[in-house]
Formats: structure tokens, sequence, C-alpha cells
């Protein structure tokens, strides 16, 4: 079945430093992927998307680019923030499959991300 | 445009109780999803709602229901709580129109304990 593998946390950097959240996944068809950002206390917040392979994502200094050759969505910032500590979900949703929507999401368990300053 | 929004933020209940949560979608929006949170299990899909009618479901157990109005707007059920539904519950809402172009937006959830 459909399914997303992201890397464990948690993970902690110093301000300014380049980031790197890996993402893997499996699907029977050609899924739309994205990444969801959640902060203290909050639901989830898009971050970006990518619809089709090779399509990148970017959105708040955050890229991702659709990877169809190695299954893979990684998200990378070049200059990270203490604003951005939060829990960083990938997630997929396999439109083309029967009975998928885009009310039906596949996440990963979260990379959890600490900025020091 | 107002948000998704999840009533109550924070809720308390015993044992074997049975709890109401709502969600009011982005004014539109005709599907509506439900998700449990929990630090065990992560993210996990509960059911979908789209023009009253349930159109996914997820592996949970019958004591979790749910339904849609016809203003859209969602409820879900869970009777006999258990302390393993202490979770966040949330909701998000998504248009539903040129599918592959949008995306599902989420509310801040509701936050269950059970005691």
């Amino acid at each position: 079945g459909d399914s997303v593998t992201q890397m464990e946390g948690p993970v902690t950097l110093s301000e300014e430093a380049f980031l790197t959240i890996n993402c893997t996944y499996t699907a029977t068809g050609y899924p739309s992927l994205f990444w969801y950002v959640q902060y203290p206390g909050e639901g989830l917040q898009l971050l970006l998307k990518a619809t089709k392979a090779d399509d990148k994502g970017s959105n708040k200094g955050f890229e991702a680019t659709y990877r169809k050759e190695t299954t893979s969505f990684h998200l990378e910032k070049g200059s990270v923030q203490v604003s951005d500590s939060a829990v960083y979900f990938c997630a997929l949703s396999d439109l083309l499959k029967r009975g998928s929507t885009l009310g039906r999401l596949y996440f990963g368990r979260g990379t959890q991300l600490t900025v020091w300053p | 445009k107002a948000g998704v929004t999840q009533t109550p933020r924070y809720l308390i209940k015993t044992r074997g109780q049975q709890v109401t949560l709502s969600c009011s979608p982005i004014s539109g929006h005709r599907s509506v999803s439900w998700y449990q949170q929990t630090p065990g299990q992560g993210l996990q899909f509960l059911f979908e709602y789209f023009s009253e009618t349930q159109r996914n479901k997820g592996n949970f157990p019958g004591r979790f229901s749910g339904r849609q109005f016809s203003n859209s707007r969602s409820e879900m059920n869970v009777s006999t709580l258990e302390l393993g539904d202490s979770a966040l519950y949330l909701c998000a809402s998504s248009p539903d129109g040129d599918r592959v172009r949008t995306e599902a937006f989420f509310g801040q959830g509701t936050r269950l304990t059970v005691v």
C-alpha cells in the first residue's frame, strides 16, 4: 500500500545551518507529494507541494524536488532560523488510485527540528 | 477567508463516556476528513466525508463515527471512550475541484484527554 518514510529526529541545528530532511515514498500510481509543518499546539500547515515528477515545490526558503526515479521528496533549506523550529511531515496523496482523494493523505512519522540561536 | 474551525479546542472525558467533536470547513469546501494524531502512531486517517456521504474510511473500530451536514460542517463521535483515545484530532477540508492542484487545509485540532 501507499506509505511514506521520513528520517527520524530529532534534528538539532544552529541558526544559519543547512537543513535536509529525507523523505521516501511507496505508491502504486503517481502521487502528489507534500510537506506540512506543525508548530507547538497547532494544526498542520502546508509548507510546499509537488504534483508530478521533477516538479520543485518551494516556500519560505524551503525546497523539495519530486524524484520519481528514487521515489524521494527531500526537504531542504539553505539557512535555517530559530523560527523554523517545528515538526515537519512528509505526505502523499495518490490521486489516480481508486478511492484516493486529497482528503486521504498518507503521512510520515514526522521530524522534530530544533534550531538554536 | 476563514480557515478550518474545530471546536472545542480541549476536552477532558472519563473512560466509558462518549464525545462529539465539530469541524467547520473553509467556505465552499465540500470534503472534510478527520485524522487522529498520537505520539505512538503518528497521524492516522479516520474518515472522509463529501456531500454528506462517507467517501473513505480508515482502520478504526466502529466506536469512531462521523457525519457531514448539508452545509459541509462535520462532526465525529467516539463512543465508550478508552484511555488510548487520548489524542489530537485534526480536521481537514479540501475544495475537491481540480484535485491535482489543490490541497487539504487543516484546523488547529481538538485535544482530547481521556482519564
